[in-house]
């Protein structure tokens, strides 16, 4: 058990739809990153929110969004779904610093259809 | 743009042999993890490595990280069947976001 929990655990949407995933970090991080695994692949990093603010992104597309609240728990935010958008979502909690060590939380398994 | 290589992505072996998975990443980064995931489950922490030439072993499993190379291995020591999962290297890169990249993964799968 990391102590990062994740909700839900699995969804079903459908194209055009939009879908709003959450976590809740680990006690003591304020550091929240979001991951997109497809099928067969390793992570993909989506962005990051450090003391609510978003403070960094990867490769990802507008209509992924995100929030992160006073408790430092967050949310994932994807409008407009694609088939593409099918995956397994990964949350991970840190406390920034040299030995940095990012738990996961179990996922959230999205499918679009 | 930082990329991480695994290599072999996928990989068969019988119990009680060694094997090594190899991990290369193409810009400096100041920590290396390895995690195992199991089908359809998230990830399991396994090492964090800081430092060149540190060395961390837990049961069968021993990662170690040379910088100068910029290789990480991970070296399995007589598989048993619970091993078998999906192993990942990923590769921080301490900076603005923080953030870690990811290789694709070895499928490892032990015949008993």
């Amino acid at each position: 058990e990391t102590g990062v929990t994740q909700s839900p655990t699995h969804l079903i949407k459908t194209r055009g739809q939009q879908v709003t995933l959450r976590c809740s970090s680990q006690s003591g991080h304020n550091t929240v990153s979001w991951y997109q695994q497809a099928l067969g692949q390793g992570p993909q990093f989506i962005f990051q929110y450090y003391r609510e603010e978003e403070n960094g992104r990867g490769n990802f597309p507008p209509r992924f969004s995100g929030l992160q609240f006073p408790n430092y728990s967050s949310e994932l935010n994807v409008n407009a779904l694609e088939l593409d958008d099918s995956a397994l979502y990964l949350c991970a909690s840190s406390f920034p610093g040299m030995n940095t060590e990012a738990f996961f939380g179990q996922g959230t398994r999205l499918t679009v259809v | 743009e930082l990329k991480v290589e695994q290599n072999p992505l996928f990989l068969s072996m019988q119990e009680g042999k060694n094997y090594t998975i190899y991990c290369n990443y193409s810009t400096t980064s100041d920590r290396l993890y390895w995690y195992r995931q199991d089908p359809g489950k998230s990830l399991e922490s396994l090492f964090v490595l800081l430092s060149n030439g540190a060395v961390k072993q837990e049961g069968r499993l021993m990662a170690s990280l040379d910088t100068k190379a910029r290789l990480s291995t991970l070296h399995i020591t007589a598989a048993v069947h619970d091993l078998s999962a999906t192993y990942s290297c990923a590769v921080g890169l301490q900076g603005r976001d923080d953030k870690i990249i990811f290789g694709k993964g070895t499928r490892l799968h032990i015949l008993p």
